[in-house]
């Protein structure tokens, strides 16, 4: 139980065009949703956080205009990144949790994008 | 502020040896403290977590964590290790006081050699 689904798992685009990636929770409802950025050697840093039916949460420094988060249902989660550029290239995870406030967070398996 | 430590970068155990990858944090109250696993270009996987009770936390794949308040420590322990155990290892810490805040360590690279 408690998987997490990205895709795309890998994409390639090219500088200025909007790329979108798609979080699911296949076999429950996530009231809540998390967008992760992993640069190569470091530690997962938490862009934003989504919940059903509100605006997202954005973290200090992170462009909401950049980054656009949509969580339209209890199991799906969009972000998009809007006039990509080649910086930001990077690994994107997502991660769920059953309720607000439940202690376990359920991670995607991520989704490589490059711009080129 | 709040923080999680992983002194380690890497930790190198030979097969069948045990295995112990730190942790120590700094947030304030009783949080609760999570080990998770990441394979190459994969997402994170749930390994084990710390809520209250028993301070030795036995989780899956054989690992276990061990939490001791007056250290502030979660180490993640494991009695044999497996060369399918090499992988990037993660502690994380949530505060009570704020439940959609993760802290994760740096990670550390794990090593197991046959």
């Amino acid at each position: 139980g408690a998987v997490v689904s990205q895709h795309p798992s890998r994409v390639i685009c090219k500088s200025g065009t909007s790329v979108k990636i798609e979080c699911r929770s296949l076999d429950f409802q996530a009231t809540t949703m998390f967008w992760y950025r992993q640069f190569p050697k470091q530690s997962l840093m938490l862009m934003a956080t989504s919940n059903e039916g509100s605006k997202a949460t954005y973290e200090q420094g992170v462009e909401k205009d950049k980054f656009l988060i949509n969580h339209a249902s209890l199991t799906l989660s969009t972000l998009t990144v809007t006039s990509a550029h080649p910086e930001d290239s990077s690994f994107y995870i997502c991660s769920a949790a059953l309720s607000r406030g439940q202690e376990t967070q359920y991670f995607g398996p991520g989704t490589r994008l490059l711009v080129l | 502020a709040q923080s999680v430590a992983q002194p380690e970068d890497q930790v190198n155990v030979a097969e069948g040896n045990p295995l112990t990858v730190k942790c120590t944090y700094s947030v304030s109250g009783n949080p609760y403290l999570f080990w998770y696993v990441q394979y190459p270009n994969r997402g994170l996987q749930f390994l084990l977590k710390y809520i209250t009770g028993d301070n030795l936390v036995k989780g899956s794949y054989g690992f276990e964590a061990e939490f001791n308040k007056s250290q502030t420590s979660f180490h993640l322990k494991k009695p044999s290790a497996l060369v399918s155990d090499s992988a990037l290892y993660f502690c994380a810490v949530k505060p009570v006081n704020n439940f959609n805040k993760f802290y994760f360590g740096s990670g550390t690279k794990l090593n197991v050699k046959p």
